[in-house]
């Protein structure tokens, strides 16, 4: 099945500094892509998504470049801030069914003043 | 407008026992799913419902089952529990359009420990 593989964690970053989570993907047909983000203490939530290739998925500062040739989908921001500090989910959906995502493992940010 | 709304929070249970987790979507929502979060494995899919009826199932044991209700609230069962169904148990809502067109909202989770 479709499946996503993601930088492991944790990564430390000074505040302002310049953030990329490499994400590349295995997948058949064409799946949408995404990112969703995991904030201390809530549930996880969507951050930006991109449904075919060249799109560009963008939220709250971050960039994510849907790119077929390479098979990736890197988040990227160009300012972390504190409040950044998260944990970052790359997903596809599922080969059989558009209902289901496939999730990476999560890489966890902490952003330091 | 309430979000996913998951109960109880926390569960202690014993090998071998069977266990029910609780669900509530957020209002108007159709879609209710699943999904397993252990730091092995991270999270994988278990099954989607949409108006009462599974619609997808991911690659779990029947010991895992579920269900919808007419108000869209699911519930989830594990039966005969083993070590390893020690998770963190998402419930996720959507309006049941295709993945794309309808991003999941996730509830805080279920945390199941089995002893």
């Amino acid at each position: 099945g479709n499946s996503v593989t993601q930088m492991e964690g944790p990564v430390t970053l000074s505040e302002e500094a310049f953030l990329t989570i490499n994400c590349t993907y295995t997948a058949t047909g064409y799946p949408s892509l995404f990112w969703y983000v995991q904030y201390p203490g809530e549930g996880l939530q969507l951050l930006l998504k991109a449904t075919k290739a060249d799109d560009k998925g963008s939220n709250k500062g971050f960039e994510a470049t849907y790119r077929k040739e390479t098979t990736s989908f890197h988040l990227e921001k160009g300012s972390v801030q504190v409040s950044d500090s998260a944990v970052y989910f790359c997903a596809l959906t599922d080969g059989d069914s558009g209902y289901a995502l496939n999730f990476g493992k999560g890489t966890s940010l902490l952003v330091t003043p | 407008k309430a979000g996913v709304t998951q109960t109880p929070r926390y569960l202690i249970k014993t090998r071998g026992q069977q266990v029910t987790l609780s669900c509530s979507p957020i209002s108007g929502h159709r879609s209710v799913s699943w999904y397993q979060q252990t730091p092995g494995q991270g999270l994988q899919f278990l099954f989607e419902y949409f108006s009462e009826t599974q619609r997808n199932k991911g690659n779990f044991p029947g010991r895992f089952s579920g269900r919808q209700f007419s108000n869209s609230r699911s519930e989830m069962n594990v039966s005969t529990l083993e070590l390893g169904d020690s998770a963190l148990y998402l419930c996720a809502s959507s309006l049941g359009l295709e993945s794309h067109a309808s991003p999941l909202h996730f509830g805080n989770g279920t945390r199941l420990t089995v002893t």
